[in-house]
């Protein structure tokens, strides 16, 4: 079945950046996503990538997708404080109508 | 501002009742509504798939019984948690899909701010 796997923590130094990696299963995914939740907090959507897509970007962030290998991976430049958050990557295998595979999160911490 | 509005954000119900939480698409029409649901520390689980109009899909291991759903408009969902349990404590949310307008445009996910369900 789909499956969608992430590591699950991360330590930043401020300032730096982050990677935050994550492989899918299913090889007709054809939206790709990452959202992120504060502590409390619902979802917040951060970026997507279409599956024929190499890359993209938006501000601090980028996304790079390797559809070869399923791997998606979210930089975030210049990482900052309240970037503190876990992020979760997840799969659409129909655009938007169909169910969301989420995988577990990535704990980021940001620290001075 | 929002535009999945979820009712409540935060309810506390005895042992054994049952509580309902409303999923609202605020401006666009849904025929299709998820709901998932997430256990501290862990990631987000689909429950079940709501359709307008029609019974709704459940997730293998998800009883149908017991979190009743109804999608009786284009623009609500909900999620009865019927005999809720302490087990049952958990942070529901729910999504829809708002159409693409155009082909510059992409259909797009929205999520409510979820809903805080503890049982006593």
């Amino acid at each position: 079945g789909e499956d969608v796997e992430q590591s699950l923590f991360l330590s930043v130094r401020e300032g730096d950046s982050s990677v935050i990696n994550c492989t899918y299963t299913d090889s007709s995914s054809t939206y790709l996503y990452w959202y992120k939740q504060e502590p409390g907090a619902g979802l917040q959507l951060l970026t997507y990538i279409f599956s024929n897509m190499d890359m993209k970007q938006d501000q601090r962030l980028t996304v790079l997708l390797n559809k070869k290998d399923k791997h998606l991976s979210l930089r975030i430049a210049d990482t900052q404080t309240g970037d503190s958050a876990i992020y979760f990557c997840a799969e659409s295998s129909t655009g938007g109508y169909n169910k969301l595979i989420f995988g577990a999160g990535t704990r980021l911490a940001v620290h001075p | 501002g929002a535009v999945v509005s979820q009712h409540p954000s935060w309810v506390i119900c005895k042992s054994g009742t049952s509580v309902k939480i409303e999923c609202r698409s605020l401006d666009f029409q849904a025929t299709t509504m998820f709901w998932y649901r997430q256990f501290p520390k862990q990631s987000l689980m689909l429950m079940a798939t709501s359709n307008e109009g029609s019974k709704a899909t459940y997730e293998q291991g998800v009883e149908k019984d017991k979190f009743l759903i109804n999608h009786a408009s284009l623009t609500l969902s909900t999620l009865t948690v019927t005999s809720a349990h302490p087990e049952d404590s958990s942070f529901y949310i729910c999504s829809a899909t708002r159409l693409g307008r155009g082909s510059s445009n992409g259909n797009t996910i929205y999520f409510g701010e979820g809903s805080w369900l503890t049982v006593v």
